[in-house]
């Protein structure tokens, strides 16, 4: 159990162009999601905590306006890279917490050219 | 505040050899502490976590970590390395339980040799 999935898991696209990347929690309900940001050979990076019903709260330095985070459901969690650049090239991984332990979906390397 | 330092970015054994990467912690509340492992484009596995039950905590895969309030360590170790053991290894400290988000080590690289 405790399944976690992103969609998709690979994509290239165009500088400018917007980008939606699915995380869901498969097999629990999800009341708290995060999206975290890395970088080739770093670290992960938090970027948005994001509760079922509720605005995101972004960490410092996060640009709301350009990462949309959408938790509509409590299985589903949605990132929308806007007006994407290729300095928003990055490996994307969310997790999902049913409340007592997070669990991470297996991420999405977005390419922008 | 809470933040995580992986001492060597790269370690390199040999297989059957003892590994041993290190953590070192700083939190102002009593930490929550987690070892992932992450494989090539892919995302985090959990090893093991600390939640303020038992100091030795054992994982997956034959790791085990203890965890040292005097030295705030909490370093992973594992008697024999298996060539499958060759990944990125990453510490995590947070404040409470799932709902709590991670902060994360800059990560160790660990490759085993034949």
């Amino acid at each position: 159990g405790a399944v976690v999935s992103q969609h998709p898991s690979r994509v290239i696209c165009k500088s400018g162009t917007s980008v939606k990347i699915e995380c869901r929690s498969l097999d629990f309900q999800a009341t708290t999601m995060f999206w975290y940001r890395q970088f080739p050979k770093q670290s992960l990076m938090l970027m948005a905590t994001s509760n079922e019903g509720s605005k995101a709260t972004y960490e410092q330095g996060v640009e709301k306006d350009k990462f949309l985070i959408n938790h509509a459901s409590l299985t589903l969690s949605t990132l929308t890279v806007t007006s994407a650049h290729p300095e928003d090239s990055s490996f994307y991984i969310c997790s999902a917490s049913p409340g007592n332990e997070q669990f991470f979906g297996p991420g999405t390397r977005l390419t922008v050219l | 505040a809470q933040s995580v330092t992986q001492l060597g970015s790269h370690v390199s054994v040999s297989e059957g050899a003892l590994v041993l990467l290190r953590c070192n912690y700083s939190s102002s509340v009593p930490p929550y502490l987690f070892w992932y492992v992450q494989y090539p484009n892919q995302g985090l596995q959990l090893l093991l976590k600390y939640t303020s039950a038992a100091t030795l905590v054992k994982g997956i895969n034959g790791f085990e970590a203890e965890f040292k309030k005097s030295e705030t360590s909490f370093h992973l170790t594992k008697p024999s390395a298996h060539m499958s053991d060759a990944a990125e290894y990453f510490c995590a400290v947070s404040a409470g339980g799932g709902n709590t988000p991670l902060v994360f080590g800059k990560g160790t690289r660990l490759s085993v040799i034949a």
